[in-house]
């Protein structure tokens, strides 16, 4: 079984678009985020999240919107699609905050805007 | 503050050959150091992690890496490299001062020639 997936793997859509991105992890972790992966493979975390309540959000557009319904899932919905947008977007889970825990990753979303 | 810097872009190594990735941090105080491998269209996964104790980590697949902190170093080896070790790997950081969120350096991409 997939620890951590990723719906869908690819993306692809158009500018001024609305879309979601869905992940769920079975590792039993408390805590999940989102990280964006640039064309140049930079990756810088966008948010975290421990037990449904958000701790990281960094500087990112308020056109992005995570939610965690439960600990096993966090999606992130992107409004107003922009050419930037376009990255793979990774998921990843962890046991807790406290900096030493491994991070387990999703295989990854790619989105390309249009 | 934080950063990571990964020295060299592009790694090339022949097949049974010492493989050396090299990262540098910069930060107030003592970091907890990550080396994560991300295989073509794969999320990140984990090779080794320093936290405490013993300086020389070993990981997964034949690497180790050692810290030293009168170098702010800790950079990654593998005696001999495997076709299967073609791959971008990642140095990252995480510390009380900046949340213990992870900052990853840019990424090393090594090829593996026959």
């Amino acid at each position: 079984d997939t620890a951590v997936s990723q719906t869908p793997k690819y993306l692809v859509t158009q500018m001024g678009n609305d879309k979601s991105i869905k992940c769920e992890q079975n590792l039993g972790h408390d805590t999940m985020y989102w990280y964006k992966q640039d064309s140049k493979k930079f990756l810088k975390i966008m948010f975290s999240y421990n037990n449904k309540e958000l701790i990281i959000n960094e500087t990112v557009p308020n056109r992005f919107s995570p939610k965690s319904p439960d600990k096993a899932h966090l999606n992130l919905h992107i409004n107003s699609l922009e050419l930037g947008d376009s990255a793979v977007y990774f998921c990843a889970s962890s046991t807790g905050l406290a900096g030493v825990e491994t991070q387990y990753f999703g295989p990854g979303t790619r989105l390309l805007v249009l | 503050a934080q950063s990571v810097t990964q020295l060299g872009s592009h790694v090339s190594v022949s097949e049974g050959a010492l493989v050396l990735l090299r990262c540098n941090y910069s930060s107030s105080v003592p970091p907890y150091l990550f080396w994560y491998v991300q295989y073509p269209n794969q999320g990140l996964q984990l090779l080794l992690k320093y936290t405490t104790g013993a300086t020389l980590v070993k990981g997964i697949n034949g690497f180790e890496a050692e810290f030293k902190k009168s170098e702010t170093s800790f950079h990654l080896t593998k005696p001999s490299a495997h076709m299967s070790d073609a791959a971008e790997y990642f140095c990252a950081v995480s510390q009380p001062t900046n949340d213990y969120k992870l900052s990853f350096g840019a990424g090393t991409t090594v090829t593996v020639r026959a």
